[in-house]
């Protein structure tokens, strides 16, 4: 059975700042894993992809990385800013089942 | 954008009702799931649905869940005879294999 973990589980941190989330998961054998972001009250939107055989996807100023043989992914958030508050969460994906970490709260302070 | 779209958005029922909750996928989508969140919790895998019928399904999806694609557009979770603890936002997904993409949700709340 799948577990995710998501470290640390709440950050807050002035504007600015390059940021690293961490995700690990049990089960290496994964057709890929998505990073969502959720706002309070919202649904998911998908900010980046990584297929198992990739090592790292960019878009903006995130950037995924998967080791998918040691069960971890890192989100960086370069330069963040208020409005990158949210909810972070990563969702790795094996036989049609896309399992959720419990998430990183990411407060920005202008 | 294409989008997954998803109905109500809020739905309050009494305890013991049916209710279905209603999702229409990315059209060339062949994946479909439903997952919730209970409040100040994580989301939650409910099922998944492909070629017409349950791929996967967790512990929660017990007798009083069902889905259905009713037609070629539409996607449906059912639940029978809510309880207090349905109370949840739930959320529709689809894919093509590879990507997957949420919809708003629909927040039920069982009174």
């Amino acid at each position: 059975k799948q577990e995710v973990t998501q470290i640390p589980a709440a950050l807050s941190v002035p504007e600015g700042e390059n940021l690293v989330l961490n995700c690990s998961f049990t089960d290496s054998a994964i057709y890929n894993l998505q990073w969502f972001r959720q706002d309070p009250g919202k649904g998911l939107t998908s900010l980046l992809l990584i297929q198992s055989s990739q090592r790292e996807q960019t878009s903006g100023r995130l950037n995924a990385s998967l080791d998918k043989s040691s069960g971890r992914s890192t989100l960086y958030i370069a330069a963040s800013q208020p409005g990158d508050s949210a909810t972070y969460l990563c969702a790795p994906n094996r036989d049609d089942k896309i399992i959720f970490g419990k998430g990183t709260r990411l407060h920005i302070l202008p | 954008e294409p989008e997954v779209t998803q109905t109500p958005s809020h739905q309050v029922t009494q305890m013991g009702q049916e209710v279905i909750l209603r999702c229409v996928p990315i059209s060339n989508h062949l994946y479909f799931y439903w997952y919730r969140q209970i409040l100040g919790q994580k989301v939650e895998f409910l099922v998944s649905f492909y070629n017409n019928e349950i791929s996967e399904k967790s512990e929660i999806f017990d007798d009083q869940f069902s889905v259905e694609r009713p037609d070629g557009s539409n996607f449906t979770l059912k639940i029978r005879s809510t309880k207090l603890e349905d109370s949840a936002m739930y959320f529709c997904a689809s894919s093509r294999m590879i990507e997957a993409f949420f919809g708003q949700g629909t927040r039920l709340t069982v009174v």
